[in-house]
């Protein structure tokens, strides 16, 4: 069974460009979530998508946006690039949202490096 | 707000010897999910091992164990006799059981084993 899929492993942009990220999640998982890793702020949660809807948002501003597509792959956008931008981008699928009542693993991708120059 | 903390940042320590990683977290929920990742250095979050609050019982798997403690707040993770192999960055994580709350994650502690 393929793992989560993150697309492109490796990204170089320029403060004030645009940036799309995409993910695949296990076949089967509907459920997909966004984080970011910075050695300054470590893991923190953007946002979940599940059968197409933004579930849960963390606190991140709008310049982050994510949406889901029929097949259940998501893709996320940063626009206006900021330097602090730059971090790795982890997605994780699960079955069914991973928050709230039952328990439901999630597995995570590989990541994408962007670094914002 | 739920909150965990992994005091250690980074800890280094020679093949074989045994290794403690400490895990506090805060939340006033009483229900909730405990859970510890590997991160190695590809990249990808290793799910380890995922605790209910209702369950206190310590777990050991092979080389691993945990040791969750309601009283102290704390989830720790013990590595024995360790391996090159086990070198990674270490991450404890929150989730509620009720609402609608995302993982919380640590800071996360980097394991050098040498050998």
């Amino acid at each position: 069974k393929a793992g989560v899929t993150q697309t492109p492993r490796y990204l170089i942009k320029t403060r004030g460009q645009q940036v799309t990220l995409s993910c695949s999640p296990i076949s089967g998982h509907r459920s997909v979530s966004w984080y970011q890793q910075t050695p300054g702020q470590g893991l923190q949660f953007l946002f979940e998508y599940f059968s197409e809807t933004q579930r849960n948002k963390g606190n991140f501003p709008g310049r982050f946006s994510g949406r889901q597509f029929s097949n259940s792959r998501s893709e996320m956008n940063v626009s206006t690039l900021e330097l602090g931008d730059s971090a790795l981008y982890l997605c994780a699928s699960s079955l069914t949202p991973s928050a709230g009542g039952s328990y439901n693993e999630q597995f995570f991708g590989p990541g994408t490096r962007l670094t914002v120059l | 707000a739920q909150k965990v903390t992994q005091a250690q940042t980074e800890i280094s320590v020679v093949e074989k010897e045994d290794v403690t990683l400490d895990c506090v977290y805060e939340t006033r929920d009483t229900t909730y999910y405990l859970f510890w990742y590997k991160q190695p250095p590809s990249g990808e979050l290793v799910f380890l091992i995922r605790r209910n609050s209702f369950d206190e019982q310590n777990e050991i798997s092979g080389r691993y164990s945990w040791n969750f403690q309601k009283s102290t707040s704390s989830f720790n993770f013990t590595i024995t006799a360790s391996q090159v192999v086990d070198s990674a960055v270490y991450f404890c994580a929150l989730s509620l059981v009720s609402g609608n709350t995302p993982l919380v994650f640590g800071k996360g502690t980097r394991l050098s084993v040498i050998a």
